[in-house]
Parts: C-alpha cells; structure tokens; sequence
C-alpha cells in the first residue's frame, strides 16, 4: 500500500506570494491533518480534515487554509507569504480523526517552503 | 506554559544502555500519548502509543504513562546507533488535537 505523498518536495517563493502544498493520504483514509516544523517551534498543528470538513484548526493566522476533496486528497494554501513560513510542512493521514491510541496517524515526507 | 515539555537535549547515552526520555504534558484530561521518532532529514514514524496508566512494552521500547503526575516516558533497552534520531512526545486534547512536544535528540555512541 502506498504511502502518504505529498507535492511538491521542496518550493522556493519570495515574500508576499502564495503557495499551495498538495497531500494524498492513505488509500482508505479520511482524515488528513497539516502540521508545520521549524527549529524553533517544533511541530504545530495547523489542521485536520475529515470527510471534506475542517474539524480542528490550530492557532495559526487566517492566511492559512485548506479543503480537502472528494477523494480526500487535501491542499493547503498561504498567502501573503512571510519570511517566517519558511519550514517543513508535514501532512498525516488517518482512517478516521485520532481520537484513541489505536488510531496511527502516518506521515508524508513534507515539503519544504523556503520564504526569501 | 507549552502543552506538552520534552527536554532537547542532546542525551549521549552509550550502545547497550538504556535510554529513557520523559515528557510531561498541561492538561489532566489529556486521553492519548505517542511517541514518534524522528531521522535527520525525515517525517516523524511512530513508535508506540499508550492510553492507559502503567506500562506497556513493544521490543525493546517501554512506554510508561503516570496520568496523576502528568508525565509520559519511553525507555529503550540496549540501545543501537540507529536509535539516534530526535524523539517526540504527542498528546491528544479534546479528542481530537494532536499537541507535540519539541522533541528530544538522542545520541547512541558506538
């Protein structure tokens, strides 16, 4: 079974642009969560999708966003890019949103933005 | 207050030994803690998840959660090389938030 992929690798915008980062979960999953890395920060959620809703959303401006489709492939968008977005986002994929220690959620391998 | 604590690091420990990596999280009402495991360069694995107080065993990692103390660790028997990686703690809040800890890097010297 294929893994989680996400497109593209790596990006490379100036300020004030916008990106939009691709992620295809599991086959079979529904529920795709976004989280961005930096050095600093670590790991920070962002969102979660399920079933084509947004059900959580960390504490992040409204610059970003995302939808999910469909066939649960989800997209996230940044405008108005900062030179502080600059970071490895992660996408994660599960069968359903984690909510018990059953419930694995798998990791894409990123992209990684470079803001300049 | 961060949600959930992990000390960075770096903690040197030597091949064969036990490593043990603690976190320890804000929230009493917190329902499921992972650890993740994370390469240079690569997206977080899991290793273990755990939900219950008490231990719980998968190879040569033990996961041991203290919900009265707020704390999660994960110890690793004999530890290899391989084991070198930036380990992460991650709660779930609210049922469905997931919160990671800032990750501990280990070293495992030959």
């Amino acid at each position: 079974k294929a893994g989680v992929t996400q497109t593209p690798r790596y990006l490379i915008k100036t300020r004030g642009q916008q990106v939009t980062l691709s992620c295809s979960p599991i086959s079979g999953h529904r529920s795709v969560s976004w989280y961005q890395q930096t050095p600093g920060q670590g790991l920070q959620f962002l969102f979660e999708y399920f079933s084509e809703t947004q059900r959580n959303k960390g504490n992040f401006p409204g610059r970003f966003s995302g939808r999910q489709f469909s066939n649960s492939r989800s997209e996230m968008n940044v405008s108005t890019l900062e030179l502080g977005d600059s970071a490895l986002y992660l996408c994660a994929s599960s069968l359903v949103p984690p909510q018990r220690s059953t419930d694995t959620q798998y990791f894409g391998p990123g992209t990684r933005l470079t803001v300049l | 207050q961060k949600e959930v604590e992990q000390n960075s690091g770096p903690l040197s420990v030597p091949e064969g030994a036990i490593a043990s990596l603690n976190c320890t999280y804000s929230d009493r009402v917190s329902q499921s803690f992972f650890w993740y495991r994370q390469y240079s360069g690569k997206s977080p694995e899991l290793i273990m998840s755990i939900y219950s107080n008490g231990d719980k065993e998968d190879g040569r990692f033990t996961a041991q959660l203290n919900k009265a103390s707020q704390y999660v660790s994960l110890l690793i028997r004999d530890s290899q090389p391989s084991d070198s990686a930036t380990y992460l703690c991650a709660v779930i809040y609210n049922f469905n938030k997931f919160y990671f800890g800032s990750g501990t890097k280990l070293n495992v010297k030959p």
